[in-house]
């Protein structure tokens, strides 16, 4: 079975210093990685997909990374409006077409 | 101009009764979902259905009934209801795979 781990559950941050978010997957056989944002009373909101080890993908102050075994979401001088929960997905090649999610990291970023 | 649209936003009833939660979008996907996310923000697929055939249906109680009357919209109608029912349910719709666009969820809370 599918399965996705984010760490860590919780990550508060200054403004401005930068950090890391971890996503560990296992999958039998990747199709595709993707990252969403949640913010509170919303739906999550697509951000990137990753489909092979040491592809990158950047967005303003965020860059997603994969490798085989993880995806890192870098966050490089981080401000309060980029607090949200940050949510990682996996699709496999075989099967049926569903996403597995994990159970995402809430960032919070102090002024 | 809403992409994914659902009602209620919110919807509390006592344990026994059955409630509808209706969804539509109007991004012209062929594909949409339904998700659940616990109290501890674990986002699970429930259904998906694809130009009104069903194609994914997950470990769900079969008092939860998915219908499909178009490609535009996906309704859930859920019998009996009981507390561990209690969640966010979540619309979505894609084109492609993984790319998946959600509404902004029906907090059902079941007394």
């Amino acid at each position: 079975e599918d399965q996705v781990t984010q760490s860590p559950e919780a990550l508060r941050l200054q403004e401005g210093e930068s950090s890391s978010l971890n996503c560990s997957y296992t999958v039998s056989g990747l199709r595709g990685l993707f990252w969403y944002r949640q913010d509170p009373g919303k739906g999550p909101e697509f951000l990137f997909t990753l489909y092979s080890a040491g592809e990158e993908k950047e967005k303003e102050r965020l860059k997603a990374t994969l490798t085989k075994k993880e995806s890192f979401l870098h966050i490089t001088a981080p401000k309060p409006e980029d607090s949200a929960t940050y949510l990682c997905a996996v699709q496999a090649n075989f099967g049926n077409e569903k996403l597995t999610f994990g159970t995402g990291t809430r960032l919070t970023i102090i002024p | 101009d809403t992409a994914v649209s659902q009602t209620p936003k919110y919807l509390v009833t006592q344990m026994g009764n059955d409630k509808s939660i209706k969804c539509e979008q109007n991004l012209g996907h062929d594909t949409m979902y339904w998700y659940k996310q616990d109290s501890k923000k674990f986002l699970k697929i429930m259904f998906s259905y694809n130009n009104k055939e069903l194609i994914i249906n997950e470990t769900v109680p079969n008092r939860f009934s998915p219908k499909s009357p178009d490609k535009a919209h996906l309704n859930l109608h859920i019998n009996s209801l009981e507390l561990g029912d209690s969640a966010v349910y979540f619309c979505a719709s894609s084109h492609r795979v993984g790319i998946q666009y959600f509404g902004a969820g029906t907090r059902l809370s079941v007394l």
